[in-house]
């Protein structure tokens, strides 16, 4: 069956700090890999997708990502975190075939201190 | 370009009551996509409408059901509404190319069960 799990339920990080959120899959074969962001009242923002090629993927807002096949995990991380990034972060699977519908993780919720 | 629009923004339900909440698709785009949030959880997959057909439905019982339009906009109708009802239904619409996931969400219509 298919899982997403991202370890970390909240995370504070001072501003100008990095970033790392964790995110480990459990799926039949690779899935393709997203990252969302959701701000309080809104929907999901897509952050990146990794659907093959280059392992470290590059995204909006100064986000990457990397996807780790022999550790099934897809980490998000920012270089230096600005108060505006405060949101609740998704981590994604979607098959590579048949439905395209994706299974997401719990979220990780990220505050932001001065 | 639009975006998805979805209606309403909040209401309240009494248990056992119905509800249809509505989603007017990304201009081009001919798939939309249910999703249920429930406090604290990631979106859950509810189905999936193209070009007017189910095309995929996730672990959700028969009394929620959909539709879509000719226009590609789209209606989630829940029967008899339980308390675990209570979540933000998202609406995400997409070109129907199963490669690229390319969904656009709306904000959401956030449901309370009484």
């Amino acid at each position: 069956a298919q899982s997403v799990t991202q370890p970390d339920i909240h995370i504070t990080v001072s501003e100008g700090a990095s970033l790392e959120l964790r995110c480990n899959y459990s799926y039949g074969a690779t899935p393709y890999l997203f990252w969302y962001v959701q701000s309080p009242g809104q929907g999901l923002q897509l952050l990146l997708k990794y659907f093959s090629g280059d392992t470290l993927v590059q995204g909006i807002k100064g986000f990457e990502a990397e996807f780790k096949r022999s550790q099934s995990s897809f980490n998000l991380r920012k270089p230096s975190v600005h108060w505006s990034d405060a949101a609740e972060y998704f981590c994604a699977v979607g098959a590579r075939t048949g439905a395209n519908n994706l299974f997401f993780g719990t979220g990780t919720r990220l505050t932001v201190i001065p | 370009e639009t975006g998805v629009t979805q209606s309403p923004t909040h209401l309240i339900k009494t248990r056992g009551q119905q509800v249809t909440l509505r989603c007017s698709s990304q201009s081009g785009h001919n798939t939309v996509s249910w999703y249920q949030q429930a406090l604290g959880q990631g979106p859950q997959f509810i189905f999936q409408y193209y070009r007017e057909e189910e095309n995929g439905r996730g672990n959700f019982p028969p009394r929620f059901s959909g539709l879509q339009f000719p226009n590609y906009s789209s209606e989630l109708n829940v029967n008899a509404l339980e308390l675990d009802d209570s979540a933000l239904y998202l609406c995400a619409s997409s070109l129907g190319d199963r490669r690229n996931y390319g969904y656009t969400f709306g904000s959401g219509t956030r449901l309370t069960v009484v």
